[in-house]
This record gives structure tokens, C-alpha cells and sequence, in this order.
């Protein structure tokens, strides 16, 4: 079956960039996702892009997809103590379907 | 847009008790809802599909006598868990898709808050 691996953990300095990783194995995922998980509370859908395309931005927030690779990569840039949260990526493989989620990374930003 | 709402966020109840979780779209109608179940420190796991009109969909391990889902409109679906233990203690959240039929093939999954059961 599909599977998404993350790593679990990243810590950084506020005012860097993070950039958290993500491989996947399901070679007919149509859709790659980035999700923040703030403690005690529900997904925030950050960003998201279509296999066909290799990277997408949007203001603080660049995704990189590496098909071949099955690699993706959520980069935040000036990171702030307020981006501290779990991010989750996640695939799905026929237009919104069921998603399969990543394990999830821990993202620690200190001042 | 696209605000997905959880009812309620935390429940403590007594172990033989069914608990009622109810997901609300408010601004968006959604033929299908989908409800995950996260232990602590881990990542999501799909319970089922939740289909407007229909029978959920229930993924493989998950006891549909156990997880009643009901979706009866196109913004509100529950899910009962029935004669709760406390095995059954978890976050549990939902996420909507909106859009009807066709309409939805370009709409991704937004989530609620989540549920907090607690089973003494």
C-alpha cells in the first residue's frame, strides 16, 4: 500500500528557513499536500500541488516536488516562533480522494 | 472560506456511554466528509467515508457497528461511538470536501478542530 515518510523532528532559529521533507511511494499520486497541526487542534491546509508541476510558492511558503525521486519539501522562509507545529504532508491519487498522511514533523522554532 | 466545524472539542464520559461527534461545513456543501481517528504523537488514520445519502464507506479494521456515521445532509455528518471504552480514548477529526458530484474534483479536504474523547 502507500506509504509517506517524514522525518520527525526540526528545530531552527527564528528568522531562518526551514525545510521539511517528505518521500512517498505511491508512483500514481496525483495530488502532494502540506498540513499544520497546532497542538490540540485540527489540520490547517498550507499549500498544495498537482504531480505535473515541480514547484510551487506561495509568499513565505515553496513546495519542491521531485517526481522521480518521489521526494516533496515544504520550505518556510523567516521562520517565526509562531510556525512551531506539527506539519504533515500528504497524497492522494485520484482527484481528492482519500488521503494518505505522512508521520508527520515536529517543527521547534526558537527566538 | 471553506470552514469546517467540530462539535464538541472535548468529552469525558463514563465507559458503556455512546458519544455523539457532529461535523458541520458552514459555508460550503459537501457530498463527502471523511473521519480520521490520531493517537498521541502520531499521524492520522482514515476511519471511514462519509457519503451524503449513503452508506459510509468504512476503511479495513474499522468496526462500522462499532463507528456509526451518519452523513443525512450535505453539511452535517456524526459519528456515534457506541458503548465507548476506554480503548477507544483518541482525537478524532473530520474534514469536508466541498462541492457536488463533478464539482468537487478540485477542492482538497479542509478540517475541522477535532474531538478530544476521553473514556474514564
Amino acid at each position: 500500500g502507500e506509504d509517506v515518510e517524514q522525518s520527525l523532528f526540526l528545530s531552527v532559529r527564528e528568522g531562518d528557513s526551514s525545510v521539511i521533507n517528505c518521500t512517498y511511494t505511491d508512483s500514481s499520486s496525483t495530488y502532494l499536500y502540506w498540513y499544520k497541526q497546532e497542538p490540540g487542534a485540527g489540520l490547517q491546509l498550507l499549500t498544495y500541488i498537482f504531480s505535473n508541476m515541480d514547484m510551487k510558492q506561495d509568499q513565505r511558503l515553496t513546495v519542491l516536488l521531485n517526481k522521480k525521486d518521489k521526494h516533496l519539501s515544504l520550505r518556510i522562509a523567516d521562520t517565526q516562533t509562531g510556525d512551531s507545529a506539527i506539519y504533515f504532508c500528504a497524497e492522494s491519487n485520484s482527484g481528492f480522494q482519500k488521503l494518505v498522511f505522512g508521520t508527520g514533523t515536529r517543527l521547534l522554532v526558537s527566538p | 472560506g471553506a470552514v469546517v466545524s467540530q462539535h464538541p472539542s472535548w468529552v469525558i464520559c463514563k465507559s458503556g456511554t455512546s458519544v455523539k461527534i457532529e461535523c458541520r461545513s458552514l459555508d460550503f456543501q459537501a457530498t463527502t466528509m471523511f473521519w480520521y481517528r490520531q493517537f498521541p504523537k502520531q499521524s492520522l488514520m482514515l476511519m471511514a467515508t462519509s457519503n451524503e445519502g449513503s452508506k459510509a464507506t468504512y476503511e479495513q479494521g474499522v468496526e462500522k457497528d462499532k463507528f456509526l456515521i451518519n452523513h443525512a445532509s450535505l453539511t452535517l455528518s456524526t459519528l456515534t461511538v457506541t458503548s465507548a471504552h476506554p480503548e477507544d480514548s483518541s482525537f478524532y477529526i473530520c474534514s469536508a470536501r466541498p462541492g457536488q458530484g463533478a464539482s468537487r474534483s478540485n477542492q482538497p479536504q479542509h478540517f475541522g478542530d477535532g474531538t478530544r474523547l476521553s473514556i474514564l
